[in-house]
């Protein structure tokens, strides 16, 4: 049911920027993109969502291209503790669900 | 923290034996969801509720059952457990339970373990 396609995995080395895409072709005009991060067996952690515009907060931001159809979320300085399943979800409005897909497994190298 | 307690954090039983496990959400938040994840697997999600209400279903096995109390905590039962219910249980909330953007807010989970 998953909306999304991310790469299944990069690396990142440690103190530089993460770039990890996502693209949702399939994205409706009124669906947000949400991101979040599972690190080892935790509880997934809310990271950022966004609709049309550039988001950014303490954490990251969101990159959303003009068609919406892929987004970026950028990590700017990534740190060992950023290792994670990261996660881009398209909610579906009908039944205000959220459908994980596989994610990408983000591995910062020292 | 995110706010949301669940309890326990590890439930070792038995097959054929039924287990409760539990959600507090974050103070204020009126939706809460039910995630499992396997082995290996991702987060499938599983049911929904909204102020006491079901809101929403997904791939939750009829030996499965939740409930929302009027103070907002949730439960879920599981019943004649299997070796292949052993699996991460999570428990989200949110503010809304409908239309709406706000996220959901993830519970460290339950682990359990069906020998």
């Amino acid at each position: 049911d998953a909306k999304t396609t991310q790469p299944p995995s990069m690396d990142c080395a440690e103190g530089r920027a993460a770039n990890l895409p996502c693209n949702h072709s399939t994205i409706s005009g009124n669906e947000y993109v949400y991101w979040y991060r599972q690190i080892h067996s935790q509880g997934p952690q809310y990271i950022i969502h966004g609709l049309k515009n550039n988001e950014t907060n303490e954490m990251a931001s969101l990159i959303i291209t003009e068609d919406r159809k892929s987004s970026t979320l950028i990590l700017p300085h990534a740190t060992l503790r950023d290792t994670a399943v990261y996660y881009c979800i398209v909610r579906v409005n009908t039944g205000n669900q959220f459908y994980f897909g596989t994610g990408t497994s983000l591995t910062v190298i020292p | 923290d995110s706010g949301v307690t669940q309890t326990p954090k590890h439930l070792i039983t038995a097959t054929g034996q039924r287990v409760t496990l539990r959600c507090s959400p974050r103070s204020g938040d009126l939706s809460v969801y039910w995630y499992q994840q396997s082995l290996d697997q991702g987060l499938q999600f599983l049911i929904q509720y909204y102020n006491g209400e079901e809101r929403a279903k997904g791939n939750i096995l009829e030996r499965f059952s939740a409930q929302q109390f009027p103070d907002l905590h949730s439960e879920l039962n599981l019943s004649s457990l299997e070796l292949g219910d052993s699996a991460l249980y999570f428990c989200a909330s949110s503010v809304a339970g409908g239309a709406g953007h706000s996220p959901l807010h993830f519970g460290n989970g339950t682990r359990l373990t069906v020998t």
